[in-house]
């Protein structure tokens, strides 16, 4: 089945404990992101990559790093993170250059305590 | 950045068509409007796309106005389980592609 499997799906952590939250895909998809979802504001693009290699910031980057090794992951890294980061994180992902719809995945909620 | 503007809520009898709509004035010609729904905190399912003719897919309807200003998402018969938060969504080119979220309209189908 096609689709964009994130983990873990809840997060609790402490400020300042770094954390990674995975993303994959199995659909060959050259373009990933990811999006952050908080009441009133809607979904906000953290950092986009259009392909192995090749990452850039979104709207909302501070705090965050991603990696782009292989084409079908595409980690999102919380080095320091802090209770403003308290959020439901989604994955996403599309065939760069056309007009194919992304793909998402099914969200992590992480809390920052 | 082309923005959208979406009513916050709507309802529809349950079996009815529920009729969404969508204001992008500040379209430009090769962005493309797309619509996807979000069940609870689940992530944003596509519904359908479109550029400027209208299209249908097995959920949906989608009718793009003449100018491309508006466009109108129609859920021909709704269910309970079409309830959820639309999304119209400009995705604009600028090196590569963006996806600008509104807020959505709440849809709520009702028995």
């Amino acid at each position: 089945e096609a689709q964009v499997t994130q983990n873990p799906r809840y997060l609790i952590t402490v400020t300042g404990k770094k954390l990674t939250v995975t993303c994959s895909q199995n659909m060959n998809h050259e373009y990933m992101s990811w999006y952050r979802q908080d009441p009133g504001l809607g979904l906000r693009q953290i950092y986009y990559s259009m392909n192995v290699e090749v990452t850039d910031k979104g709207d909302v980057p501070e705090g965050y790093k991603v990696s782009r090794k292989e084409k079908r992951n595409f980690p999102l890294i919380l080095e320091s993170p802090s209770p403003n980061q308290t959020s439901l994180y989604f994955c996403a992902s599309s065939f760069e250059g056309t007009n194919s719809p992304l793909h998402f995945g099914n969200g992590t909620r992480l809390t920052v305590t | 950045d082309a923005k959208t503007t979406q009513p916050p809520s709507m309802d529809c009898a349950e079996g009815r068509a529920a009729n969404l709509p969508c204001n992008h004035s500040t379209i430009s010609g090769n962005e493309y409007v797309y619509w996807y729904r979000q069940i609870h905190s689940q992530g944003p399912q596509y519904i359908i796309h479109g550029l400027k003719n209208n299209e249908t897919n097995e959920m949906a309807s989608l009718i793009i106005t003449e100018d491309r200003k508006s466009s109108t998402l129609i859920l021909p018969h709704a269910t309970l389980r079409d309830t959820a938060v639309y999304y119209c969504i400009v995705r604009l080119y600028s090196g590569t592609y963006k996806y600008i979220f509104g807020t959505g309209t709440r849809l709520k189908v009702l028995a």
